[in-house]
């Protein structure tokens, strides 16, 4: 079936660092991708999505491009801030999963001052 | 709009109470959702509604979990008999769509802790 795996956490880094957080899928079609984010004591909020091959999604400063070669869609962001310590979920739904969305097991981001 | 809003924040019950959660949706999205989050099992999908109407409950863990969505701008997510396994934080989510190019909008959670 359906797959997200991202790289587990937690990343640490110091605030303007470089960010990539790693998520590759497995999928039989052609899913949307979509990274989601946690705030503690919050709900998910969306961050970005793509919809279908070499889409690059964006949002705050966050990007990622839908690799299909590869199956993955890596999460950047140039510069990090404090602000930007949260949990980060790769996500994916396609047609032949009902369009239900899977959720990746969440990657753990804590930014240092 | 307030987005997805869930009620109560905090829930701490006594094993073998009855726990109800609720949670109103945003107003004309028609697809409604809830999840389970466990730091053991992630995020766990147990049932969503289209239009009011029961479309998936396979990820509904037992006959001790029941769901209801009796009109659109109301669900509720139903324990009972709760067990201290059932400790998590529950999230309702809403979209225009069951996944595909909208995403979900989620509420704050449910944190449940049955002692």
């Amino acid at each position: 079936g359906d797959s997200v795996t991202q790289m587990e956490g937690p990343v640490t880094l110091s605030e303007e660092a470089f960010l990539t957080i790693n998520c590759t899928y497995t999928a039989t079609g052609y899913p949307s991708l979509f990274w989601y984010v946690q705030y503690p004591g919050e709900g998910l909020q969306l961050l970005l999505k793509a919809t279908k091959a070499d889409d690059k999604g964006s949002n705050k400063g966050f990007e990622a491009t839908y690799r299909k070669e590869t199956t993955s869609f890596h999460l950047e962001k140039g510069s990090v801030q404090v602000s930007d310590s949260a949990v980060y979920f790769c996500a994916l739904s396609e047609r032949t999963g009902g369009f239900k969305t899977i959720f990746g097991a969440g990657t753990r981001l804590f930014v240092k001052a | 709009d307030a987005g997805v809003i869930q009620s109560p924040r905090h829930e701490v019950t006594e094993m073998g109470q009855e726990v109800t959660l609720r949670c109103k949706p945003i107003s004309g999205h028609d697809y409604l959702f809830w999840y389970r989050q466990t730091m053991m099992r992630g995020l766990e999908l147990l049932i969503y509604f289209n239009n009011n109407v029961p479309i998936d409950d396979s990820g509904m863990p037992e006959d001790r979990f029941s769901a209801k969505m009796p009109n659109a701008s109301f669900s509720t997510l139903k324990i009972q008999p709760s067990e201290p396994r059932d400790s998590a934080v529950y999230f309702c989510a809403s979209s225009l769509a069951v996944g595909g190019q909208f995403g979900y909008t989620f509420g704050s959670g449910t944190r449940l802790t049955v002692v």
